[in-house]
């Protein structure tokens, strides 16, 4: 059974950079997209981008130019880095599998971690 | 890209059946059949309950089905029971340029 763990920093500062890694354990994670998503307090899901274990990536065009990521298949992890943050910010951040191809739906979630920006 | 228009709240009484619809544009859920569907209890993590508008992954209940017609998809739980009480959000790819766009969140209430 796939499992993902998220890890990284609860509270972030304002204008500097957030960063998580995504842990996966079960299953490689080889050949598969991997993404991030995130939820605002009360809020909905927004996808924010995805990585294939090849390192090419793809990121929401809302978010684009503030969104880096990176895969280390040594370790079963990637990881996400959020510049610039605002509070606006502040979400629960899911990593997630892709099922299929970089189309597929979101099979294997995180349990989340929040992420709280605040001076 | 806007996200998915989903009504805020739908209830119903054990036993009935209810759809929560999922509208989008030509850009996404009209133009590809890469639909799905979450469950979220409070606290949790989503659960994926329905891929490609009406595919159930292996392990969720028969109750929950999927549909898609032009730029609405709809997700229908049969036979409610009080543990389907949570937010369901669907999503669909957008293309190469989008990818993904979620809908706004539906929250289930069994009376």
């Amino acid at each position: 059974q796939v499992q993902l763990q998220e890890s990284g920093p609860g509270l972030v500062k304002p204008s500097e950079t957030l960063s998580l890694t995504c842990t996966v354990s079960g299953g490689s994670i080889r050949s598969y997209y991997w993404s991030w998503i995130r939820q605002s307090p009360g809020k909905g899901l927004e996808w924010i981008g995805y990585i294939y274990y090849s390192g090419s990536t793809k990121s929401n065009p809302s978010l684009k130019s503030r969104v880096t990521m990176s895969l280390d298949s040594s370790k079963n992890q990637f990881s996400l880095n959020l510049s610039s943050v605002t509070a606006a910010d502040t979400a629960v951040f899911y990593c997630a599998r892709v099922s299929d191809g970089d189309y597929g739906a979101f099979d294997y979630w995180g349990q989340g971690t929040l992420v709280t920006v605040s001076s | 890209q806007s996200a998915l228009t989903q009504p805020a709240s739908v209830s119903g009484s054990p036993g009935q059946s209810i759809t929560i619809s999922c509208t989008g544009t030509n850009s996404d859920v009209g133009s590809y059949d890469l639909v799905s569907w979450y469950q979220q209890h409070p606290g949790k993590a989503p659960k994926l309950i329905i891929y490609e508008v009406s595919k159930r992954p292996s392990g969720v209940s028969n109750r929950f089905s999927g549909s898609k017609s032009g730029n609405t998809a709809s997700l229908t739980i049969s036979g409610l029971q009080a543990e389907d009480e949570a937010d369901y959000y669907c999503c669909s790819y957008a293309g190469r340029s989008t990818s993904y766009v979620f809908g706004t969140g539906t929250k289930v209430t069994v009376l």
